[in-house]
């Protein structure tokens, strides 16, 4: 049971958006920032999103960043191929004293 | 840029310490304001923070392992290690070292990490 909140599939077309929700609480995202990596198949995590909504450099604008309140959201526009891989959402935890991960996303692309 | 690689034995019986290593390079592992980071992916499921270490040797766990976990620091050899004591079969996973970064901005405890090894698999068997 992961301490963040993710639904566990999507799936668009291609040049579609898509959305992936994240829900937490008021000892994680809803005190601290969020942050989004992306899992391509047999790889290991790369930062996709840091601060809500900041993206590393060579990460390319379709992918932004958003919170609100407990809640953080990662979308997806101009939906490519490449893009299907496991998002995980992330955020350091009070409680915990720790980062702490969702369950992960995985998304395809149709 | 800097490189993380992980490296250790990829069979460890039940009951014993599993070890691993995170090679640094690319940049000294005492250079920064950098947390050094275990996290763990049994295969199919998420991912698992085990636990960090700043460069002034100060170490911190995730309470669901701390009593297991020690994770430590060679600055001589840039190089940072995981020991998991008592090991079980729930502890089979992928291993990631990754290197954080965080601190406060606006009262947020802002944490990622931004640099990652390519991961090892260890898989506890007798």
């Amino acid at each position: 049971q992961s301490v963040l909140t993710q639904p566990p599939s999507a799936s668009e077309t291609p040049g579609q958006r898509v959305t992936i929700s994240c829900s937490g609480s008021s000892s994680n995202i809803g005190v601290n920032t969020v942050n989004w990596y992306q899992q391509l198949p047999g790889t290991a995590p790369t930062l996709l999103i840091y601060d809500n909504n900041r993206r590393p450099s060579g990460v390319p604008d379709r992918f932004s960043g958003s919170k609100s309140g407990t809640s953080a959201s990662l979308a997806i526009s101009g939906l490519q191929s490449e893009d299907e891989a496991d998002y995980y959402c992330a955020g350091w935890d009070d409680s915990l004293n720790g980062p702490v991960f969702g369950g992960g996303t995985k998304l395809t692309v149709l | 840029q800097v490189q993380l690689q992980e490296s250790g034995p990829g069979l460890v019986k039940p009951s014993q310490t599993l070890s691993l290593t995170c090679t640094v390079s690319g940049g000294s592992i005492n250079s920064g304001s950098y947390f050094w980071n275990w996290v763990r992916q049994p295969a199919g499921k998420g991912l698992e923070w085990i636990g960090r270490i700043y460069t002034s040797g100060s170490a911190n766990y995730n309470p669901s392992l701390k009593s297991r976990v020690t994770i430590s620091l060679d600055t001589s050899k840039n190089q940072f290690s995981l020991k998991l004591s008592s090991v079980t079969a729930a502890d089979t996973a992928v291993y990631y070292c990754a290197r954080g970064q965080g601190g406060w901005v606006n009262y947020y405890h802002f944490y990622y990490m931004h640099v990652w090894g390519k991961g090892t698999t260890v898989t506890v068997s007798s």
